[in-house]
């Protein structure tokens, strides 16, 4: 079975750390790019960092860029993400999430086809 | 970055009914568009990719279409299992970025 289990997430103060981990289970982890995508419980997705399918580029969102860094262990089959300086705003959960290659006729696109179930994420004084 | 614009935030439905969620990019994005449905409680689910390509194991009664800025996402017949969020996703560069969602409700 393919699984991704999350871990790491808490309650922090503001301009506090964290590092959350993601492991892998069930597929060929170095083959795939993987991503994490955070949600504030009722609201919408946001996408934070990632790699694209092939894992030989990655970006960040505007909002953690500078402050977040995310990284992959493949011996480990793990994904982590760094958060430093955090802020109120960035309470949600976070999944992390496989990016798969998808081809349809002439267009190659990656998605996020397999997701954890989060870890959260909680900033406050 | 790219902007990533649904409409309507929610609608309500009912079982039958054919629903058109709306999905506007900042920029031209060719093809590069994925619509996730998402139920309470779980993590969201491919239904389409490439704007118009249905996922497999992905009812028929879905749909997309669009190219460039403008996309939809078509349910024909809703059914009560489809009563969900619904977000659309640019693959066109990164940062990766997510329309606000759709919630079809009753």
């Amino acid at each position: 079975e393919v699984l991704l289990v999350e871990s790491g997430g808490g309650v922090v103060r503001p301009g506090g750390s964290l590092r959350l981990s993601c492991a892998a289970s069930g597929f060929n982890f170095e083959d795939y790019g993987l991503s994490w995508v955070r949600q504030v419980p009722g609201k919408g997705l946001e996408w934070v960092s990632g790699f694209n399918w092939n894992g030989r580029s990655t970006g960040y969102a505007a909002s953690v860029k500078g402050r977040f860094i995310m990284s992959r262990d493949n011996a480990k089959k793990s994904l982590y993400l760094q958060m430093n300086s955090l802020r109120a705003e960035d309470t949600a959960l976070y999944h992390c999430a496989r990016v798969r290659l998808l081809v349809w006729g002439s267009t190659a696109l990656d998605a996020l086809d397999i997701w954890g179930q989060g870890t959260m994420v909680t900033v406050s004084s | 970055d790219i902007q990533m614009t649904q409409s309507p935030s929610s609608l309500s439905a009912s079982v039958g009914d054919r629903v058109t969620i709306t999905c506007r990019a900042s920029q031209g994005i060719s093809s590069y568009l994925i619509w996730y449905q998402q139920k309470p409680g779980k993590a969201p689910k491919v239904l389409i990719y490439a704007a118009s390509a249905l996922q497999s194991g992905v009812p028929s009664r879905f749909s997309g279409s669009g190219s460039g800025t403008h996309f939809t996402l078509t349910i024909d017949s809703l059914q009560s299992e489809d009563f969900a969020t619904y977000f659309c996703q640019q693959s066109y560069s990164l940062p990766r970025t997510f329309g606000q969602g759709t919630k079809v409700e009753v």
